[in-house]
């Protein structure tokens, strides 16, 4: 059983970067079968999937349209862990985010217990 | 694709049967079995209830089901129980850049 445990700020002002961590236990971020993403909601934009990282005899990444320009995901193997940056971030970058792993590309099969990140100065 | 199209709610009583439908824009929907249905009680995080349009995760009771006609995707959950109250979305996936979820159903035991 895959957990995720999150970690990272509460508030952020605008313009600044947004920082989360996700930490796994039962898996590794280098597996060759799974997927490691965040996903956002909000009352205004509802569920919003930001994008992954996975490995693949070398690593991937994907990104929505949506904020392809703003972030970065990166794995980090020595603390089997992964992150989640977005630059630039503006109020309406306010949301619950959620960092989930998909056994496959095509779900989310554990996901982390959520963050509350208000954009606010 | 934009977001996919979900009843904002639906209620059944104890015993009962409740369906919810989630239709897409764009004909893929019905061409790959990418659709996943999630289940979200209030303050939690999202659990995956069906995979592949109609398989379930271990441990998810087999009251939970999905189907796919055309464009639309179907959760039925049979025998509603009070522990079944919840918001649910469907999900599907379109390529490597692109996820799309449900606008949400907020399902009721009366």
């Amino acid at each position: 059983q895959v957990q995720l445990q999150q970690s990272g700020p509460g508030l952020v002002k605008p313009s600044q970067t947004l920082s989360l961590t996700c930490a796994i236990s039962g898996d590794s971020v280098s597996s060759n079968s799974a997927a490691w993403n965040w996903i956002r909601q909000s009352p205004s934009r509802g569920l919003e999937w930001l994008g992954r990282t996975y490995y693949r005899s070398k690593w991937y990444n994907d990104y929505a349209v949506s904020v392809k320009s703003r972030i970065t995901i990166n794995p980090d193997t020595s603390k089997n862990q992964f992150s989640l940056q977005l630059n630039s971030v503006t109020p309406e970058d306010t949301a619950v985010y959620y960092c989930a792993m998909g056994a496959t590309r095509a779900r989310f099969d554990s996901w982390g217990q959520g963050t509350l990140v208000t954009v606010s100065s | 694709q934009s977001a996919l199209t979900q009843p904002p709610s639906v209620s059944g009583s104890p015993g009962q049967s409740v369906t919810i439908s989630c239709t897409g824009t764009s004909s893929d929907i019905g061409t790959y079995n990418r659709v996943s249905w999630y289940q979200q009680p209030p303050g939690t995080a999202p659990k995956l209830m069906i995979y592949e349009v109609s398989n379930r995760p271990s441990g998810v009771p087999d009251r939970f089901s999905g189907s796919m006609s055309g464009n639309t995707a179907s959760l039925t959950i049979s025998g509603l129980q009070a522990e079944d109250e919840a918001d649910y979305y469907c999900s599907f996936y379109i390529s490597s850049s692109t996820f799309v979820f449900g606008t949400g159903t907020k399902v009721t035991v009366l």
